[in-house]
């Protein structure tokens, strides 16, 4: 298996866009989560499904945040607008119950 | 809910010198726990995960942690270590019977001085 894969690697939009990460997690993984990490407060836990269904999304800073799961192959983060505080390397893992697995993350840079 | 802490921001070791890392964390049952490590640029690599049974369990990279449930604590030892050692280092806990409730720490800062 390849791993988690993420894409793009890197984005850089202008404030207002809206941005669109993506997640492939590892087949067979019943648990995604999507992270967000910075200088200022670490990696936080966005929000996680369980077998496409989201859990817990207590995590979300706000309402232009929203995530979908579509499949047991892919989900979507997305930002709408986009603001420059979002600026942050945005993690995709999956898990099959135990440990986290975790992508190569998205570098966001709002401007 | 469970939380993790781990109390070093920063830690300077010199290459060849012993390291350990600190982790706490609070949960009422054993939860299960975890070591990841961060290069620059890069996701987070499982060094090593503890779930029951044996209290010292080895890791990845030569790493080892220790599970010590009196002290709540588990915290990672290497005996020497080497410039590419460096990186940022996270502790972090399950709780329950599955992946619910990850947990991660704030992360220790590993810097190698030559």
């Amino acid at each position: 298996d390849a791993g988690v894969i993420q894409s793009p690697r890197h984005e850089v939009t202008e404030m207002g866009q809206e941005v669109t990460l993506r997640c492939k997690p590892i087949s067979g993984h019943d648990y995604l989560f999507w992270y967000r990490q910075t200088m200022m407060r670490g990696l936080e836990l966005l929000i996680y499904f369980n077998n496409n269904v989201p859990i817990d999304d207590s995590g979300m800073p706000e309402d232009r945040f929203s995530a979908k799961m579509p499949n047991a192959s892919f989900s979507t983060l997305k930002i709408q607008p986009s603001e420059p505080r979002d600026s942050a390397v945005y993690f995709c893992a999956s898990s099959p119950g135990d440990e986290a697995f975790f992508g190569q993350g998205t570098r966001l840079t709002v401007v | 809910a469970q939380s993790v802490t781990q109390p070093d921001i920063h830690i300077t070791v010199s290459e060849g010198a012993s390291l350990e890392l600190r982790c706490n964390y609070s949960y009422g049952a054993t939860p299960y726990l975890f070591w990841y490590v961060q290069s620059p640029g890069q996701g987070l690599q499982l060094l090593l995960k503890y779930f029951s049974g044996d209290t010292l369990v080895q890791g990845i990279k030569g790493f080892e942690a220790e599970f010590k449930r009196s002290q709540s604590s588990f915290n990672l030892r290497k005996p020497s270590v080497h410039w590419s050692d460096a990186a940022e280092y996270f502790c972090a806990v399950v709780t329950g019977g599955g992946a619910d409730g990850l947990t991660f720490g704030k992360g220790t800062h590993l810097i190698i001085q030559p």
